[in-house]
């Protein structure tokens, strides 16, 4: 079956401007992440849904960053204003339930912002 | 907190070579325990996992158990090939739905 897949896979954008990039996770899937993963580093967790609920939104960097879920299955994540910092290649991943279990990730989208 | 230490990169081996990458772990309760496997310019994959003491989880040559006495889940691999090559995250998920990852320990394979 599908994986989880994420849009774009590549975006270069200017500082100061807004990019939203895209998750589409394993269908019935009620758990979804975000992640940042900064050149050479780990991951850095930066939110979490069940179903269009976000209970843990403690990793956004800043109020520049946002996100949201739709119908259960599709997310967003906007952020407002790029800076340099925020270049990073940022992974989705999402899970049946989330407690205890695998984490199917995405491919990532690499943002570069210039 | 939960945590998840792994040894530091890279770790450079001749092909055929026998591999460790030490993890341990510090968390409350019985958490699950993973091996995710990243190539270069994809995402994670699962490469295994154990969900409770003594388990041995094992995919493609690599073994993990999961040790309770030592808090470890060392990944081991008897003969390395070039296409082993990535970065390995050891990580754990137990009563939080957030999953605490290592940093990773990158693996350079030469031929």
């Amino acid at each position: 079956g599908a994986g989880v897949s994420q849009s774009p896979s590549n975006k270069v954008t200017e500082k100061g401007k807004d990019v939203e990039l895209r998750c589409d996770p394993i269908s019935g899937h009620t758990a979804l992440y975000w992640y940042r993963q900064s050149l050479g580093q780990g991951l850095e967790f930066l939110i979490y849904f069940q179903g269009n609920s976000a209970p843990d939104k403690s990793g956004l960097p800043s109020d520049r960053f946002s996100a949201e879920r739709t119908g259960g299955s599709v997310s967003t994540l906007t952020i407002q204003r790029t800076q340099q910092e925020d270049s990073a290649v940022y992974l989705c991943a999402s899970s049946v339930t989330g407690v205890g279990e695998t984490q199917y990730f995405g491919p990532g989208t690499r943002l570069l912002v210039l | 907190g939960d945590s998840v230490t792994q040894m530091e990169g890279p770790v450079t081996l001749s092909e055929e070579a026998f591999l460790t990458i030490n993890c341990t772990y510090t968390a409350t309760g019985y958490p699950s325990l993973f091996w995710y496997v990243q190539y270069p310019g994809e995402g994670l994959q699962l490469l295994l996992k154990a969900t409770k003491a003594d388990d041995k989880g094992s995919n493609k040559g690599f073994e993990a158990t999961y040790r309770k006495e030592t808090t470890s889940f060392h990944l081991e691999k008897g003969s390395v090939q070039v296409s082993d090559s990535a970065v390995y995250f050891c990580a754990l998920s137990g009563g939080s739905y957030i999953p605490t990852f290592g940093r990773g320990t990158s693996l350079i394979v030469h031929p």
